[in-house]
């Protein structure tokens, strides 16, 4: 089983419509849960961090944590076309470990067509 | 805003040559990494460096690839002796803290022939 696993995609969503990107994950010593947009040809730019389970919500974008099912997402309201970007999700292990590298997801390709 | 640079944007390479990257770092970030995304696969870490040495290392790391903060300033990643499947997109990051955001630079394109 992979360590993290994303679904590629690409989805395609009308502007204005919720989206929802999710990532699975099997190590249960992640608990650093991060959401990288990375643009064509561009360096991943983070969107949102959270550490441990609950939701957390940055203007359009909240990001759902839920280690019980080893599962996170992220939904973004409202979707514009400048959204069109591919997701990754990324994720580190936390408390008594001595890594902090980050675990990416494939990424999940996303176009908004307006 | 602070931003982490890398250069070159893009470098072509010929097998066996060694290639330096070269990454500023935001300035007063302490961590700093490097990443690569081989063309339609998945970031991968390869390297961590604090307090001037490497904290972590992957197992694609190997002794074909060094790191150096040769200054207060640049961060830099060697390959010595390129193959083919180096042929990747290199991303320096740095953090301020241990657990603090990791911020990602815009990359260097590698094409080895």
């Amino acid at each position: 089983q992979k360590e993290v696993e994303q679904d590629p995609g690409p989805l395609s969503v009308p502007e204005g419509a919720i989206v929802s990107l999710n990532c699975t994950y099997s190590n249960s010593a992640f608990q650093y849960f991060m959401w990288y947009r990375q643009y064509s040809r561009k360096g991943p730019e983070l969107l949102m961090y959270t550490y441990s389970s609950g939701n957390k919500e940055d203007g359009r974008f909240t990001a759902q944590v839920d280690k019980s099912s080893k599962y996170i997402s992220l939904f973004i309201r409202d979707s514009q076309p400048s959204d069109s970007a591919t997701y990754l999700c990324a994720m580190s292990a936390g408390y008594g470990g001595a890594t902090n590298k980050l675990i990416f997801g494939t990424g999940t390709l996303l176009a908004v067509q307006p | 805003e602070p931003e982490v640079t890398q250069t070159p944007s893009h470098q072509v390479t010929q097998m066996g040559q060694e290639v330096i990257l070269r990454c500023v770092p935001i300035s007063n970030h302490l961590y700093f990494y490097w990443y690569r995304q081989i063309l339609g696969q998945k970031v991968e870490f390869l390297v961590s460096f604090y307090n001037n040495e490497i904290s972590e290392k992957s197992e694609i790391f190997d002794d074909q690839f060094s790191v150096e903060r040769p200054d207060g300033s640049n961060f830099t990643l060697k390959i010595r002796s390129t193959k083919l499947e180096d042929s990747a997109m290199y991303f320096c990051a740095s953090s301020a803290g241990f657990r603090e955001t990791q911020y990602f630079g815009p990359g260097t394109r590698l094409l080895v022939l």
